[in-house]
This record gives C-alpha cells, structure tokens and sequence, in this order.
C-alpha cells in the first residue's frame, strides 16, 4: 500500500516555544491530507483537512492560530503548534487520500508530543 | 459530537475465538471503513465497503453494513494474539469528504 512518513515520531519541547511537525506522502501525491489528535485510550479527533495550495479546513474548536497547518507540495503537509503548553501534549496523526472520497487513507506513525 | 460510537469498548476474547464489534454512524456515508491501532502506533486500513455493499469479506475479517440503521460490524473468525489492538470504524465520504472517527473498541486476545 501507499506509505505516509510522518516525522518526527516524538519530540519533547519546553512551553512557549513551536513545534513543528511533518507528513509526507512517499509514493503517491496526495491533493488532501487529515491532521488528527488523540489522547491516550481514546479515537481520533480531526483537527482540519489540508489542501494543497490552499488554506487548511480547520474543525470547529480547533485554533488555527495555534494550530498551523501548510500543504505546500502535493507530497507535504505540516502541522506547527505554536506556542505550545502542556494541555497540548498529545498524540498527533497525520493521513492522505490517494484519491476521493471513496478511497482508504494511509497514516503515518504518528508524533507524540510532550510540552513540559 | 462528530465521532460516531463503537461497541463494545472493550472486548476480551480467547485465541481461537471470534470477535465482533459494532459501529453506529451518523452521517449519509460513501463508504465505512475499518481501521487497526496497535498501541501508540499509526493506523492499518484494514476494509472499505460502500454504502451500496451490505457484506465484505478479505481473509479473517468479514464487515457488514447496514445504511438503514447507520451501523457496520467487524468480525474476526479464529482470533490470534496478534490481532490485539484498537479497532475503529471510520465514516468516508458523503457531503463533507472527511474521515471520522468512531470511539473505537479495545481487543485483547489471551493466547
């Protein structure tokens, strides 16, 4: 199947400062990506769809401020957390179409972050 | 909420045994599908099947769904311990083009 590689895979940083982290689809290009967060032991929640060239779709309750999304190229898309506190120490996952909306989407592994 | 609900949340299960778990939608879908989560991991796309499918099968796993009671089932026959993991259905599709999440369901799987 397709692969996304998301990067880093987990990243410890100190309050105030950013964070960025990147998706990249390696052997397909991906006009949509998904950002999602999860907390331990919990689903995923979609944060915004990315779209390349455009700005990002971001879901109600979600700061986009805070929350940067960038999908520059068809095969990139990053999430910076700006800013970052400790309530935003999470699970970050990343995913990308192959094609519409009838087609599965692949994950990447996933980035957890630690805000201390 | 967005996210639809899986059930059970839990499931403890037996090698050898079958395991099935329940997913209630809420939106009009172009197709459900069914993801794997092993702990702290990304996820494996496990099956789709389209809203004008009632059954699918690939290998162990067989989906039904049923559009009018916005739910689908997963079922896997002769369980392993390497199929411990979360299992979350996933609606696609439909007006808004986004994947959303059900609340998953934890296997286990004692061997």
């Amino acid at each position: 199947g397709a692969v996304v590689s998301q990067h880093p895979s987990r990243v410890i940083c100190k309050s105030g400062t950013s964070v960025k982290i990147e998706c990249r689809s390696l052997d397909f290009q991906a006009t949509t990506m998904f950002w999602y967060r999860q907390f331990p032991k919990k689903s995923l929640m979609l944060m915004a769809t990315s779209n390349e060239g455009s700005k990002a779709t971001y879901e109600q309750g979600v700061e986009k401020d805070k929350f940067l999304i960038n999908h520059a190229s068809l095969t990139l898309s990053t999430l910076t957390v700006t800013s970052a506190h400790p309530e935003d120490s999470s699970f970050y996952i990343c995913s990308a179409r192959t094609g519409g909306a009838g087609t599965e989407a692949f994950f990447g592994q996933g980035t957890r972050l630690t805000v201390v | 909420s967005q996210q639809g609900e899986e059930d059970p949340q839990a499931l403890s299960i037996q090698e050898g045994e079958n395991a099935t778990m329940n997913c209630s939608y809420k939106t009009s879908i172009n197709n459900l599908q069914w993801y794997r989560q092993n702990s702290g991991r990304g996820l494996v796309h496990l099956i789709l099947i389209r809203s004008n499918e009632r059954e699918k099968h690939s290998g162990r796993l067989r989906v039904t769904l049923d559009t009018s009671k916005k739910s689908s089932s997963l079922l896997i026959t002769a369980s392993r311990a390497a199929d411990t993991a979360s299992y979350f259905c996933a609606e696609g599709g439909g007006a808004t083009n986004k994947l959303i999440f059900g609340t998953g369901t934890l296997l286990a799987v004692q061997p």
